[in-house]
């Protein structure tokens, strides 16, 4: 099974602040990476597909990048309803997989 | 406006079976569906994924107990996972699946518990 490590496991940030996570893959997964956003009971939203592609009606202040073993995920200006837990997911093979989740938190 | 729904038994009992329904609603044709659970305050697990053509890929984790399946004429896809022990006690969510996970049901928890 490919695993997905995220850094890092907790975020404490304020509004206004830009903020960055880390999903790394133990093997090459090239750009078959999505993110996703959950709010506490709510079921996760995707916010990037091909570790680069922004949804349809997702904010634009969220971004991705990277191929390979190594992505980002960076959310230019925080909001207040983007404090939330962010999971990365790899779709390259089977079984797919998600990394652990990261837990971004008010300062 | 594509709509995902899981339902139901909330209650399984151990070594019985859980099963899930997911209706798609919205029009899309030809796509894959994955089914994904979580346990209270865990992360998301991968169950498997299944096509309109009924082509399936399971987590090996659980293939030994684990059934999808579809009905296109209603666009229903059911979930069955046998021999249920505590450990399976889970939010599952079912959730339209192309380059990502785009549409999710609100999740239905499942407990499982004599």
């Amino acid at each position: 099974d490919i695993q997905l490590t995220q850094s890092p496991s907790f975020l404490s940030a304020s509004v206004g602040d830009r903020v960055t996570i880390t999903c790394r893959a133990s093997q090459d997964i090239s750009h078959y990476l999505a993110w996703y956003q959950q709010g506490p009971g709510k079921a996760p939203k995707l916010l990037i597909y091909g570790a680069s592609t922004l949804q349809r009606g997702v904010a634009p202040r969220f971004s991705g990048s990277g191929s390979g073993t190594q992505f980002t995920l960076t959310i230019s200006t925080l909001q207040p309803e983007d404090f939330a837990t962010y999971y990365c997911q790899q779709l390259d093979s089977y079984p797919i997989t998600f990394g652990q989740g990261t837990r971004l938190e008010i300062k | 406006q594509v709509q995902v729904q899981e339902s139901g038994p909330g209650l399984v009992r151990p070594s019985e079976t859980l099963s899930l329904t997911c209706t798609v609603s919205g029009g899309i044709i030809n796509y894959h569906l994955s089914w994904i659970r979580q346990a209270a305050g865990k992360g998301l697990e991968w169950i498997g994924r299944i096509h309109t053509t009924g082509d399936t890929a399971y987590n090996p984790s659980l293939m030994s107990r684990l059934t999808l399946s579809v009905d296109t004429s209603k666009n229903h896809f059911s979930l069955e996972l046998t021999s249920v022990t505590a450990a399976d006690t889970a939010v599952y969510y079912c959730a339209t699946d192309s380059q990502g996970f785009d549409y999710w049901g609100q999740g239905a928890l499942v407990i499982v518990a004599s």
